[in-house]
Parts: structure tokens; sequence; C-alpha cells
């Protein structure tokens, strides 16, 4: 079975700096793809970024990027330039490569962006 | 575009009651997912349905059952509450239940059972 494990349960950061996330996860699947979700006070969740593990390269989109180390089985996801919006709960999630599965959650990791 | 739509938002149950949470997608998507949210659990997948008519258990199954009524609609029911059904109730849908769709969430049910 596939796990996820934030280790973080709540992190804070200053407006306009830098913050990193952890993510760590277990699995025996070669083929996989791995996601940051961003759930605000609306409860709604947000995808921010997603990976997939045959890729190299690691995904950016705008402020948002991540470190994945594939044999580390880690992935961690940085913030730059925080923003007040920023300030949510993010999670960690992981799905295989396997058509009809869905995707399992970290535990999360409260973030709290202030001026 | 409503997205994805659960009823009720609240509600507030007795031990041992029933209910059925509802919800459903209008962006003709495949996939349905249940997920339960707990203080220091994270999201935990109750149920899904990879397509219209199939169901399939996940992490925590027991105590639910869930019908896929049609392509729109998946409910999920209690049918016997306990006090740890407690909790905040997503419901999500993917155009498929692949990687590159990504989910699409509810704004929650939130439950307690007295």
């Amino acid at each position: 079975a596939q796990t996820v494990t934030q280790s973080q349960p709540e992190m804070s950061v200053q407006e306009a700096e830098t913050v990193t996330l952890s993510c760590t996860y277990d699995t025996s699947e070669n083929n996989y793809y791995l996601f940051w979700y961003k759930q605000p006070p609306s409860r709604q969740m947000i995808l921010v970024i997603r990976q997939e593990a045959y890729k190299q390269q690691n995904a950016t989109e705008n402020r948002f990027s991540v470190n994945f180390q594939k044999a580390a089985k880690s992935f961690s996801l940085k913030i730059s330039d925080s923003q007040l919006g920023d300030t949510a709960m993010y999670f960690c999630a992981f799905m295989k490569d396997q058509a009809g599965t869905a995707l399992i959650f970290g535990k999360g990791t409260t973030l709290s962006v202030s001026s | 575009n409503a997205g994805v739509t659960q009823t009720p938002k609240f509600q507030v149950l007795k031990t041992g009651q029933s209910m059925t949470l509802q919800c459903a997608q209008d962006m003709n998507h495949n996939s349905m997912y249940w997920y339960r949210q707990d203080p220091g659990m994270g999201l935990r997948l109750i149920y899904y349905s990879a397509s219209e008519g199939t169901t399939d258990k996940g992490e925590v199954p027991n105590g639910y059952n869930v019908s896929r009524l049609n392509k729109r609609e998946f409910s999920l029911r209690l049918e016997s509450a306990a006090p740890s059904q407690t909790s905040v109730y997503f419901c999500a849908s993917s155009e498929t239940s692949s990687y590159n769709s990504p989910l699409h969430f509810g704004n929650g049910t939130r439950l307690t059972v007295t």
C-alpha cells in the first residue's frame, strides 16, 4: 500500500519570504504521479502543482515549484515570495499510474503567512 | 458552472440514525470520490467510482455505502451513524481516474454525530 507522509503539521512564514513544505511517500511502483493541493479557510480544494514520476525536471507553476527526488521518495513544495493569500492547509498526494485508482493524501501542513 | 455540489452543508445526527449525503457534478466527469477529513488525519478515501456503474472501496469504507446513481450523482449513505463518523465529508470528481485529470472538490459537508 502507498503512504504519504507530511512531517510538518504547521509552518509559518513572513510575507515575501520563501517556505518549503516537506512530503515523503512510500511505494513500490515505478510510474506514478504526485500532487500538491491547497485548502484555504473556505474549505475548497485547489490543485497547486503536479509531477509525473518519469519526468526528471521539477514542475513549476509561477511562485510554486517542487523538488522531486525519486530515489529518496521525496516531493517538497517551495513557495517563493509568499503572499497572505497563501495561508492555507497544503496536502501532498500520490496516485498510481493505473486506471481506476484514486488519490492518496497526506495529513496536511497548515501554512500561515503573516505581514 | 456549479461544479461539484454537495448537500447538505451541515448535519447533526444522533447515534444510530441514518442519512444520505448527496453529490452531483455538472462537468460530465466519469470518476467520482468520497473523502472524509479529520483533524490531524488529512483526507482519507472512503469510496470511489472510476466510471458509471462501478464502485470501489477506499481506505476507510466501514460504516458507509455508496450509490453511483448515474453519471452525475454519487451518494454516500450512513446506515447507523456513530460518533466516530463525525467529520467533514468531501465529494470530488475528475474527468477520468488518471493523473492528468485533476480533482474538482465540492465545498464539504460537516457532519456531527452525538
